[in-house]
């Protein structure tokens, strides 16, 4: 069973730092296109970042670049989103996706970060 | 900001045809291909058309996707109580760089 599991959230101060952490299980993680999407309280959906296999190749949204950072370890079947110099804006469920564009598009359950103070 | 562009909202009674449009460009729905996910409230967005017309195992076939130039549309026959949820075209965007979600529409089943 395909499984998608983050950890990491939680809340945060303007301005501080928190590490997302998604453990991929129940497939082969190094072969997919991972992506982080996030979503507001009450509002749409946002991509924020992707990764390629090798994790060489990455694009992140304009309002996290210089801010947030993504990686993998296809050793531990995991992806990480580094998230610094966070605002209120980025107050929002954050999912691990797989695949998002694709046929094998697969979403974890969402972790909640919240930036306030 | 969103740049395609839904209807907030849709409804029909069970049993019609519910028909929801995704306006792009040529930056994005014009050259690549369109993914509709579902998102029944409270819990994670899950695919339901891949590759602008393509259902995924498992998803009933009362779900149908088409394109036509930087439009995009989602038809769902027969609609069912537990169709109601929101529905969200999405894109990568050539310009942009980057993955580009609808605004969404809520289906209301009356």
């Amino acid at each position: 069973e395909v499984q998608l599991v983050e950890s990491g959230g939680g809340l945060v101060q303007p301005g501080g730092s928190l590490r997302l952490s998604c453990t991929a299980s129940g497939f082969t993680f190094r072969t997919y296109w991972m992506n982080w999407v996030r979503q507001a309280p009450g509002k749409g959906l946002e991509w924020v970042a992707n990764i390629n296999q090798d994790g060489s190749d990455k694009s992140f949204v304009d309002s996290v670049k210089g801010r947030f950072t993504m990686s993998r370890d296809n050793a531990k079947n995991s992806l990480y989103l580094q998230m610094n110099s966070l605002r209120a804006e980025d107050t929002a469920i954050y999912y691990c996706v797989r695949d998002l564009s694709g046929g094998s598009c697969y979403w974890g359950q969402g972790i909640l970060v919240t930036v306030s103070s | 900001q969103s740049v395609l562009t839904q209807p907030p909202s849709a409804s029909g009674t069970p049993g019609q045809r519910v028909t929801i449009s995704c306006s792009g460009s040529s930056s994005n729905i014009g050259r690549g291909t369109v993914n509709w996910y579902q998102q029944v409230p409270g819990t994670a967005p899950k695919l339901l058309i891949y590759r602008d017309s393509q259902r995924p195992s498992g998803v009933p076939d009362r779900f149908s996707g088409s394109k036509s130039g930087p439009s995009a549309s989602l038809a769902i026959s027969g609609l069912q109580s537990e169709d109601e949820a929101d529905y969200y075209c999405a894109a990568w965007d050539d310009s942009l760089n980057g993955y580009v979600f609808g605004t969404g529409t809520k289906v209301t089943v009356l």
